[in-house]
């Protein structure tokens, strides 16, 4: 079945240093690609996203880009705020069958960013 | 706006014991999803309605879990009994009903954190 794997965290960086969070996944057709962080003791909010190869998804200084030939949305952000801190979850969305638009994550990274 | 709605946000139980999570979504929003997080692990999917109807529960254990939408608005998800594999986080999620576009995004509640003992 479809999945997700994204590196192993913890990831601790200090102010300004430039963040990348691989993510590679597992599907059968074309499914829909996401970012979603969760901040402490808060829910998930969707970063970004891309619906199609060599989309570029953007938010908040964050990108990534649907690479089909390495099947890979890895997570970039130039210059990390200690507001940044947070989980970082990939997923995808397929788009076939009954569990069309059903989400499936990978287990997450921890990000922790130093002043 | 109001948010997604979760309540309770933490509880305690004893194995064994019976324990309900209440889910009230974004005003709306025809679908609503119930996923399970367990620690260190992404956020899994229990089950999905379509207004009142379960239209994946595929990954549901029911044996154990039930999950109800009497008005196609709020939903209750029922763990009875609990065992200790059950401590996670209980997410639900809403988003606006099937368009020619797809599914579109899902707005997540801050959870409840269940811890059996």
């Amino acid at each position: 079945g479809d999945s997700v794997t994204q590196m192993e965290g913890p990831v601790t960086l200090s102010e300004e240093a430039f963040l990348t969070i691989n993510c590679t996944y597992t599907a059968t057709g074309y499914p829909s690609l996401f970012w979603y962080v969760q901040y402490p003791g808060e829910g998930l909010q969707l970063l970004l996203k891309a619906t199609k190869a060599d989309d570029k998804g953007s938010n908040k200084g964050f990108e990534a880009t649907y690479r089909k030939e390495t099947t890979s949305f890895h997570l970039e952000k130039g210059s990390v705020q200690v507001s940044d801190s947070a989980v970082y979850f990939c997923a995808l969305k397929d788009g076939y069958g009954g569990s069309q638009g059903n989400l499936i994550f990978g287990k997450g990274t921890k990000l922790s960013v130093k002043p | 706006e109001a948010g997604v709605v979760q309540s309770p946000r933490y509880k305690i139980i004893e194995k064994k014991q019976p324990v309900a999570f209440w889910c009230n979504p974004i005003s709306g929003h025809n679908t609503l999803y119930w996923y399970r997080q367990n620690l260190g692990q992404g956020p899994e999917l229990l089950i999905r309605y379509e207004n009142e109807e379960a239209v994946d529960d595929s990954q549901l254990p029911k044996d154990r879990f039930s999950a109800e939408r009497l008005k196609g608005v709020d939903s209750t998800l029922k763990i009875q009994p609990a065992e200790l594999g059950d401590s996670a986080v209980y997410l639900c999620a809403s988003s606006l009903g099937l368009g020619l576009s797809g599914r579109p995004e899902q707005y997540f509640g801050p959870g409840t954190r269940l811890t059996v003992t």
